[in-house]
């Protein structure tokens, strides 16, 4: 099983749509998680980092339930800038390396 | 600021040769990391150093892979000999504090094994 588990897509949504992604972890030595994103042909950027508090940034959300080893990322208003690959990372903080999910694809359309 | 350099940005080789690339990361990142992205996949860590040590090289195809971080700065992969499943993006990347999660990557260089 990876470690980090993402639904492929791709997610296909008319610009000023909601879109939401799920993230399942199994490493319960995963600390810290985050998104991180990536362009066609680009390399990954950060996003954000998830809190357990839930966090947002402009028109993006982000959640952590730990109980249930799930993130979220909440895009609303999509805009066709948007459209990307959305990689969802844990980091063990013991090894201090990240690990990356296979991404999920949004495809925002006009 | 400069960012993460690397090179070659594209190489085309045939299986069992070998080929080198090499990476220049932030000035003053001191952990370094080497990750492979095959297509259609996320980056999987092939090896990270700390200054001039290895951290991490769990996933390192040791028989074949090799890397290099001499003078803690710069920092060489090697592939001897190449495979077909080594195609591949092959991304370094920087961190001047891990904690924060936030990985600078370079821009990769593309590997394509014939």
């Amino acid at each position: 099983r990876k470690e980090v588990e993402q639904d492929p897509g791709p997610f296909n949504v008319p610009e000023g749509a909601t879109v939401a992604f799920n993230c399942t972890y199994s490493n319960s030595a995963s600390q810290s998680f985050f998104w991180y994103r990536q362009d066609c042909r680009k390399e990954p950027k950060l996003l954000m980092s998830v809190y357990s508090s839930g966090n947002e940034d402009g028109r993006f959300t982000a959640q952590l339930n730990r109980a249930s080893q799930y993130i979220s990322l909440l895009i609303r208003d999509s805009k066709l800038s948007d459209s990307a690959t959305y990689l969802c990372v844990g980091m063990d903080t013991g090894r201090r390396a990240l690990t990356f999910g296979s991404g999920t694809r949004l495809q925002v359309q006009p | 600021e400069a960012g993460v350099a690397q090179s070659p940005r594209y190489k085309i080789i045939e299986k069992r040769q070998s080929v080198a690339f090499w990476c220049n990361p932030i000035s003053g990142h001191a952990t370094l990391y080497w990750y492979q992205q095959i297509l259609g996949q996320g980056p999987k860590l092939l090896i990270q150093f700390q200054n001039n040590g290895v951290v991490d090289d769990s996933q390192l195809p040791k028989d074949r892979f090799s890397a290099e971080r001499l003078k803690g700065v710069d920092s060489t992969l090697k592939i001897q000999p190449a495979k077909l499943e080594d195609s591949a993006v092959y991304l370094c990347a920087s961190s001047f504090n891990i904690a924060s999660g936030e990985l600078f990557f370079g821009e990769g260089s593309r590997l394509t094994v014939l």
